[in-house]
This record gives structure tokens, C-alpha cells and sequence, in this order.
């Protein structure tokens, strides 16, 4: 059990449509992570936020967004959806302070995205 | 680029038996290895990790071992257990990238009664 929750579980979208995913970290962890996970696949970072700030981005197009608040939920928002975004999506989140080297990232269940 | 590479998509293995999971990586910068287990419809659940100043690190049944000249790493689960069977992960990590985690793509360990 990592304390971390996510919502929804499943969600099936057509293309063109918005999303937007939520997650829930512990009190206390100040740094969320998002990745998405393509059947088959490892789990690709998409972003991290520390304290409501971006903190770093991977490779995803700026139609991929975040946000963070103070009572350590987040979200993770995509526009224009593809084909492609269907995916299995993670939040990560790390207790203490900047997640940095050396700490570990505590995943929730993901939430299961569709697009047809 | 992979800089994460785990070469075997799957491993069967007798329980009781010892379980060897591979993974190789290409960045000389990384500095934190973990290694993550996935059951289906379930997110990764953290194991083990490793600091890249050490090369072994233990927790119970499981073990992962560190080689950086050879920039790779193995987890080893001994004895093995029928609840082991799932998907397992290798992470890294470098401290001049934040908190990103590059993934290899998974090795399904079936571990058989």
C-alpha cells in the first residue's frame, strides 16, 4: 500500500477529445510524477512536479499537462486526443523533499485510458 | 535510444529455485538503480534499490547486484515463490536529471509450483 490513489480507473475517450486524470499522493510528498505505460512497454516519464512547479518534462507534446496543488493531489490533463495516448497512466509520488537521485518514486494503480 | 535494456521479455522458473533477472544500461550518469514489480491491472510496486556506491544490496529475498564497469545489474530472488510470479522493472536514475526514471521494458517472471 503506497498511499498513493488514482481516479479514474478506466476511461475510454474518442479522438480529438480532453482528459483529465487525478491523482493523490501522501501529506507530506512534495514531488509528483506522471508516466505512461504503452501495452507492452516500460513506463515512459512524462513530467514531475515539486511544490506546484514543473520540475522537469520528457518527451511529450506541450498537449500533455499538469498541475499540482497544495493538498498533494494532481492532475495530469492531455488535448487533442490521438489513437496513440491509449495507454496505462502513472503517478509516482516521493516522500520528503526534491525528488532528486536516490529516492524512491511510490507508484499508484493507474488509471487505464482508451481513445477510439 | 534505450538507455535501459532488459533483453528477456520472459523467465520461467521452479519454485524454489533461484530467479536471475538481467538489465543493462548505457548512461554512465546514472546513480540510483531500482527494480519495481507489476502485477496486472496493478501499478509497479518498489522492491529493491541500489546506489551506484555500492554493488549488492539485500532485503530479504531478494538481492540486486551492481556492476558499473560493465553497466549492468541483476536482481536475484531466492528461493523463488509462486506469489513472485509478475512483471518486473529496472529503473534509473541520474542526479543532474530530477527525479526522472528511465524503465527497461519488463521481464515476466512465471515462477511454477
Amino acid at each position: 500500500e503506497t498511499g498513493v490513489t488514482q481516479s479514474p480507473t478506466h476511461l475510454i475517450k474518442t479522438r480529438g477529445q480532453q482528459v483529465t486524470l487525478r491523482c493523490s499522493s501522501q501529506s507530506g510528498h512534495n514531488t509528483v510524477s506522471w508516466y505512461q505505460q504503452a501495452l507492452g512497454q516500460g513506463p515512459q516519464f512524462i513530467f514531475q512536479y515539486y511544490r506546484e512547479e514543473e520540475n522537469g518534462r520528457g518527451n511529450f507534446p506541450p498537449r500533455f499537462s499538469g498541475l499540482q496543488f497544495p493538498n498533494y493531489s494532481s492532475e495530469l490533463n492531455v488535448n487533442a486526443l490521438e489513437l496513440d495516448d491509449s495507454a496505462l497512466y502513472l503517478c509516482a509520488s516521493t516522500p520528503g523533499g526534491l525528488a532528486g537521485a536516490q529516492e524512491t518514486q511510490y507508484f499508484g494503480p493507474g488509471t487505464r485510458l482508451l481513445v477510439l | 535510444d534505450q538507455q535501459v535494456k532488459q533483453n528477456s521479455p520472459s523467465l520461467s522458473v521452479q519454485e524454489g529455485r533461484i530467479s536471475i533477472l538481467n538489465c543493462d544500461y548505457t548512461n554512465s550518469m546514472f546513480d540510483y538503480f531500482l527494480w519495481y514489480k507489476k502485477y496486472p491491472a496493478e501499478g509497479p510496486t518498489f522492491l529493491i534499490s541500489i546506489s551506484s556506491i555500492k554493488d549488492k544490496n539485500e532485503d530479504g529475498r531478494f538481492t540486486v547486484f551492481l556492476n558499473k564497469s560493465a553497466k549492468h545489474l541483476s536482481l536475484h530472488i531466492v528461493p523463488s515463490q509462486p506469489g513472485d510470479s509478475a512483471v518486473y522493472f529496472c529503473a534509473a536514475s541520474a542526479y543532474n536529471q530530477g527525479g526522472k526514471l528511465i524503465f527497461g521494458q519488463g521481464t515476466e517472471l512465471s515462477v511454477k509450483p
